[in-house]
């Protein structure tokens, strides 16, 4: 197994530019999600899905779109890149159902806006 | 407005010190308090802790979870400077137990 993988690990925007970063797990999780990590923080959540066909919104998702065709992939749209959204982005996935399960990272990728 | 709170911010000890670190919760829905070690790159994982007072423990490493005073703590004895990173708390929510709340993190360095 794979695991989770992300693409690219490095990426350099203009502001006002619009990106994909990719994410894909071969583990035939449900739960997948996107998370931030800003320097000295915690990671926050961006956008997470349940299953193909379903997504949904989490902590700070203003200027980021989300798509799930697939269980393998979720990949995350900034639609418009500002300074703000320089971060390191995570994407983590895991089972769903009733018991709790862990959540598996990804590498990450490290975006810097200018 | 969920929240998750560790303490100490950042610590600095030698080799062979035990260190405790905190980690206390107001979460909605609570399902489960996840540990996490991350060393420059994705965090991996170190525990799950779902029942109150059941301490887990691996190597050096263990931590237990009071869901009364809705908090945990992970401690590590005999510490090695591999140990030196950031150690994150996250609470698991939401109906179907997926979110995770994370708390800010506690850099730990070990010097020798």
């Amino acid at each position: 197994n794979a695991g989770v993988t992300q693409t690219p690990k490095f990426q350099v925007l203009k502001t006002g530019q619009s990106m994909t970063l990719q994410c894909a797990q071969d583990m035939n999780h449900e739960y997948m999600s996107w998370y931030r990590q800003d320097p000295g923080m915690g990671l926050r959540l961006i956008h997470y899905s349940v299953g193909a066909g379903i997504t949904d919104q989490g902590e700070v998702p203003n200027g980021y779109n989300v798509s799930r065709s697939t269980t393998e992939d979720f990949p995350l749209r900034l639609l418009s890149a500002a300074p703000s959204q320089t971060s390191v982005y995570f994407c983590a996935s895991s089972y769903s159902g009733g018991s709790p399960y862990e959540q598996y990272f990804g590498p990450g990728t490290r975006l810097t806006v200018t | 407005e969920d929240k998750v709170v560790q303490s100490p911010l950042s610590l600095v000890v030698h080799e062979g010190d035990t260190v405790t670190l905190n980690c206390s919760y107001e979460v909605t829905n609570f399902r489960s308090l996840l540990w996490y070690k991350q060393e420059k790159k994705a965090p991996t994982f170190l525990f799950m802790l779902t029942s109150s007072g059941i301490e887990k423990k691996s190597g050096r490493l263990s931590s237990i979870l009071d869901k009364k005073e809705l908090f945990s703590i992970l401690n590590i004895t005999a510490t090695q400077t591999g140990d030196s990173a950031v150690y994150l708390c996250a609470v698991l929510i939401g109906e179907a137990g997926n979110m995770l709340t994370f708390g800010g993190g506690t850099r730990l360095m070990v010097k020798p």
